[in-house]
């Protein structure tokens, strides 16, 4: 089975706080693939970032930053510096090899408020 | 500009009026899902097409159709909509290179049935 757990609800910040989400996933899957999204309160999904199984280099990109660990099967996304705009619900997901769906597993979504 | 346009983005109606929600992309893609996000279920897949021609179902499928008849779009019918398919729907899309390609997902479409 495959699952991801955003144990994080909901996260307050204020503005220029740096706040971690935290993301948990469970897979039998070898090759998988792990990925960030952003709902803003405008209701979009906006995709963040694709990671593989066999890359676990952390990336940043500007603010955001993203560290993959599949010894402790976690991809955690920090966002450095938050801003108002930040706001938003963020998705973690995860897509097996297996799957023959092609769908996503999405966690729960962590809601974060940045307040000013 | 790529990207996934689903209409309409809002639309209340009437148990039993069917309706359909159309969605387009303009990335050549392969791959084109629908989901829907329900507080507390999370967002949860209705229908799949690998390609044209090709479709199957997802995770809750019932009360829904779908056609696959040009690789740019992707309709999701209700042919006789309940009060339990409100919801926020998404239409999404990836393109070639296994199923490590990124979904891009439309802007949503809002669906109350009264």
């Amino acid at each position: 089975a495959q699952k991801v757990t955003q144990a994080q609800t909901e996260i307050s910040v204020v503005e220029k706080e740096d706040v971690t989400l935290d993301c948990v996933y469970e897979t039998r899957d070898t090759t998988y693939y792990l990925f960030w999204y952003k709902q803003p309160p405008s209701g979009e999904l906006v995709f963040l970032i694709r990671r593989n199984s066999f890359d676990e280099q952390n990336e940043i990109s500007g603010r955001y930053s993203w560290n993959f660990q599949k010894s402790t099967s976690s991809f955690n996304f920090t966002i450095t510096a938050s801003q108002v705009v930040d706001s938003a619900v963020y998705f973690c997901a995860l897509r097996g090899r297996s799957s023959n769906t092609g769908k996503l597993i999405f966690g729960q979504g962590t809601t974060l408020q940045v307040k000013p | 500009e790529a990207q996934v346009t689903q209409n309409p983005r809002y639309l209340i109606t009437v148990t039993g009026k069917k309706l359909t929600v159309t969605c387009s992309q303009n990335m050549n893609h392969e791959y084109m899902s629908w989901y829907r996000q329900d507080p507390g279920l999370g967002l949860r897949q209705i229908y799949y097409s690998m390609n044209v021609e090709v479709t199957d179902k997802g995770d809750v499928p019932e009360g829904y159709k779908v056609s696959r008849k040009e690789k740019r779009n992707f309709p999701l019918i209700l042919e006789s909509p309940s009060p339990n398919q409100t919801s926020l729907y998404f239409c999404a899309s990836s393109g070639e290179g296994g199923l490590g390609q990124p979904q891009h997902f439309g802007d949503g479409t809002r669906l109350s049935i009264l």
